[in-house]
This record gives C-alpha cells, structure tokens and sequence, in this order.
C-alpha cells in the first residue's frame, strides 16, 4: 500500500512569491491534514479537509489556504510569502475526519523563503 | 489556553538504560493524547492513543500512561534504533490538535 505522497519536496522562493505544495493521501484515506513545522515553533496544524470540505484550521493568517479534489487530494497554497513561512510543510492523511488517531504522514516539503 | 509541554528536551542514554519521557498539558476537555515518533528527514509516524485517565499502551520497548495532567512514554531497554524525536499532541474538546516541541532521544551503543 503505498504511503502518503508530497510534492515537491524542496522548493526555494523569495518574498512575495506564493507556492502550491500537493499531498497524495493513502488510497481511501478522505482526510487530509496539513502541518507547518520549524524548529522554534514545533508542528502547528493548518487545516484539514475531509471530502472535499474544510472541517477544522489552525490558527494561520488567510495567507495560508487549501484545497481538496475529489479523490482525496489536497494542494495548499501560500500567497505573498514571508521570511517566517520556511518550514517544513507536512500532509497526513486518515480514514475519517478529526480522526487524529493514526494519521499517516507524508515526508514533507522543505519551504525555504528568500 | 491550551498547552502541551514536553521534557525533558534532549535524552541521552546508554543502550539498555531504561527511561521516560514525560508529556504534561493543560487543555479543556481531552478527547485523545497522541504520542508519535519522528526520525530525521521524514514525517512523524504514529504510536499511540490514549483517551482516558489510567490507560495505557504498549508496543516492544514502549510503554505509553495517562494521567489528567500528563503522560509517560516509557522506554526500557532501549536499542540505538530507538533514537529519534518523540512528539505528543493532545486534542481539546473543539477538536482543535496541539503539540508539544518533542523531546531527542540519542540511545548510544
């Protein structure tokens, strides 16, 4: 079975810029989570969206927005990026939504803002 | 405010020097305590679940407790593959996931 899928896994932009990161999630997973990770804050969770739907979003500014397709995949988007947006960007993926109980977890994209 | 808070922040340990790590959290209404592990380079990867005070889980060196102010995550005997980032994140009643920072655990052969 494969595992929840990201792409890119790096990317490098400069300020102002705004980047579109997709998650594949594990097939028949409906939810998808998204995490923002650095070393001073921690994991912080985005939003999930469960069919096609946001159910649940952190506390981010309208900057940060997703999506999700009607099999399960989800982009979240960035706009006009900060210094303080380079994280690592995590998707996890599960079987139903504010199912946090084993969420499977992508390997990420390595945001670096410039 | 909701708060989970992890210590200690970096372990280090012999091979087979049994030890906890500790996941203490002030949060309104708890519907779940998550504990998962992160190597470098990739995502985390589940472990546990606890729901309620008393509860607890094991799966080969680990051992995962409850309490209604914290949580264990203990590790006896542990290998050097043991090593890696060990996170916690409790749910509140809003459903809203808050984790803690994490603590290293470096087991050394």
């Amino acid at each position: 079975k494969a595992g929840v899928t990201q792409t890119p896994r790096y990317l490098i932009k400069t300020r102002g810029q705004q980047v579109t990161l997709s998650c594949s999630p594990i097939s028949g997973h409906r939810s998808v989570s998204w995490y923002q990770q650095t070393p001073g804050q921690g994991l912080q969770f985005l939003f999930e969206y469960f069919s096609e739907t946001q159910r649940n979003k952190g506390n981010f500014p309208g900057r940060f927005s997703g999506r999700q397709f009607s099999n399960s995949r989800s982009e979240m988007n960035v706009s006009t990026l900060e210094l303080g947006d380079s994280a690592l960007y995590l998707c996890a993926s599960s079987l139903g939504h504010y199912s946090y109980n084993e969420q499977f977890f992508g390997p990420g994209t390595r945001l670096t803002v410039l | 405010e909701d708060q989970v808070t992890q210590s200690p922040e970096a372990l280090r340990l012999q091979e087979g020097e049994s030890s906890s790590l500790n996941c203490s959290y002030t949060v309104s209404g708890l519907r779940g305590l998550f504990w998962y592990r992160q190597d470098p380079g990739k995502g985390p990867e589940f472990l546990f679940t606890l729901y309620s005070a008393g509860e607890e889980k094991e799966k080969e060196r680990l051992k995962a407790t409850l309490t209604k102010k914290e949580s264990f995550l203990h590790i006896t005997a542990p290998k050097p593959e043991d090593s890696a980032t060990y996170l916690c994140a409790v749910q509140d009643s809003n459903y809203q996931l808050i984790w803690g920072a994490g603590t290293k655990l470096i087991i050394k052969p």
